[in-house]
């Protein structure tokens, strides 16, 4: 099935380590995003990628660092700079070709706890 | 800057009854606004989009209307569902730009 899929489901940290979260989609979208999402908060935008090997930073982009070496993939990293790293993160896509219209497909999600 | 506001923060209705979720927007230029469901724990999905000429759509039991000239958008649900418990987010979308705005969302839990 087309989607995307991101891993793992639910992570736990120690305070000081970098983790990578993982997102691959299989839809054959151009552009890739990185959210996260806090209680009673809406989503905050902290990445997102056009093209391959091009990424821009969003609103929330400190400590955080991100790659887009293929098209269907957009790995996140939380490193030990983000001081608040327990959260909801939600990876999504976008087609942007002519049949574009705006719509975001996102992943199931993936749960950050920080011990 | 471009922001979009939902209302109530929150909402709890009984099973069966309808329910009316409120955005209102202020982003330029404006080109669609979708209404989107998030269940708990899961990522969202989009249940309709409005486009500047459109002025009322339906998907099943739900009803999503938009006022492009006071800039309100509404989602209405009717003869609710317990699996209709979820967080329903407006996300307006300018023209010319890849970063789409988001609300905070209505959380809505339907009781039995």
């Amino acid at each position: 099935d087309g989607g995307i899929t991101q891993s793992p489901k639910y992570l736990f940290r120690k305070e000081g380590q970098n983790v990578t979260l993982s997102c691959e989609q299989n839809l054959n979208h151009d552009a890739m995003y990185w959210y996260r999402q806090d209680p009673g908060q809406g989503l905050r935008l902290i990445y997102y990628s056009q093209i391959v090997n091009d990424f821009q930073k969003g609103d929330i982009a400190e400590g955080y660092s991100v790659s887009r070496e293929k098209k269907e993939s957009f790995p996140l990293t939380v490193t030990s700079a983000q001081k608040n790293p327990t959260a909801f993160y939600l990876c999504a896509s976008r087609s942007l070709t002519t049949a574009d219209t705006g719509e975001l497909f996102f992943g199931e999600g993936s749960r950050l706890t920080v011990l | 800057k471009n922001q979009v506001e939902q209302s109530p923060q929150s909402l709890i209705i009984l099973e069966g009854k309808n329910c009316t979720l409120q955005c209102n927007y202020t982003v330029s230029p404006f080109s669609n606004l979708r209404w989107y469901k998030q269940d708990t724990g899961r990522g969202p999905v989009s249940l309709t989009i409005m486009t500047f000429s459109e002025n009322t759509k339906s998907n099943g039991r739900y009803t999503a209307t938009l006022d492009a000239d006071t800039k309100q958008s509404s989602l209405h649900i009717t003869a609710s569902q317990l699996s209709d418990s979820a967080s329903y987010i407006c996300v307006v979308q300018s023209g010319g730009s890849y970063i789409p705005t988001f609300g905070r969302g209505t959380s809505l839990i339907v009781h039995p």
